[in-house]
């Protein structure tokens, strides 16, 4: 069935990247999200990329995806204390019926260390 | 700017009591999704809603139902609430087609 699957946490210094990374099983998906959920909030639309896409740049933001391998990745340049939060992946599969919802990852915790 | 608004932040219930969460989107979606998070288990969907009227059952709609009368309401009925239902409630809307969810800012539910 469909699954997306993504580490748990991830801890890194102020200044230096991140890179969550997060895999998928329906190749149909369209599209590929990345959401952040900052402490006691709902959940922010980061970014997104097409499924024709390789790479998507959004100032700090830079998102890979690899098609043949089902794998996508978020790297966040000079992580800052802000970026704290938890990030989930989400794909949108293309099948009759279901470009209603999206199938989601459990979310990577992200600590950024002063 | 665009919204989901959800009515309450924090709710505390008794056991057995009927509980209804609110959610409203001003962006004419025409699908609405009712999500619980939990630690260790993500989001979980409970009911969406791609019309008015129209309801179909997420992953884990035991316990619950939904009303959808108007296109920019979609509500969130725990019929008798039970302590396994305490837990963080989001609402999310998106238009059909393939963009993404824009999401509320939660309810927080507590069933003592």
């Amino acid at each position: 069935g469909e699954d997306v699957e993504q580490s748990l946490f991830l801890s890194v210094r102020e200044g230096d990247s991140s890179v969550i990374n997060c895999t998928y099983t329906d190749s149909s998906s369209t599209y590929l999200y990345w959401y952040k959920q900052e402490p006691g909030a709902g959940l922010q639309l980061l970014t997104y990329i097409f499924s024709n896409m390789d790479m998507k740049q959004d100032q700090r933001l830079t998102v890979l995806l690899n098609k043949k391998d089902k794998h996508l990745s978020l790297r966040i340049a000079d992580t800052q204390t802000g970026d704290s939060a938890i990030y989930f992946c989400a794909e949108s599969p293309a099948g009759a019926g279901n470009n209603r919802k999206l199938i989601w990852g459990l979310g990577t915790s992200l600590a950024v260390n002063p | 700017d665009v919204k989901v608004t959800q009515s309450s932040r924090y709710l505390v219930k008794r056991t057995g009591e009927k509980v209804f969460l609110e959610c409203v989107q001003d962006m004419d979606h025409e699908n609405m999704f009712w999500y619980r998070q939990d630690p260790g288990l993500g989001l979980r969907l409970i009911y969406f809603s791609y019309d008015v009227k129209m309801k179909e059952k997420g992953d884990i709609p035991e316990g619950y139902s939904v009303s959808r009368e108007k296109k920019e309401r979609f509500s969130l009925i725990l019929e008798s609430a039970s302590t396994n239902q305490t837990s963080m409630y989001l609402c999310a809307s998106r238009p059909t087609g393939t963009y993404g969810y824009t999401f509320g800012s939660g309810t927080r539910l507590t069933v003592v």
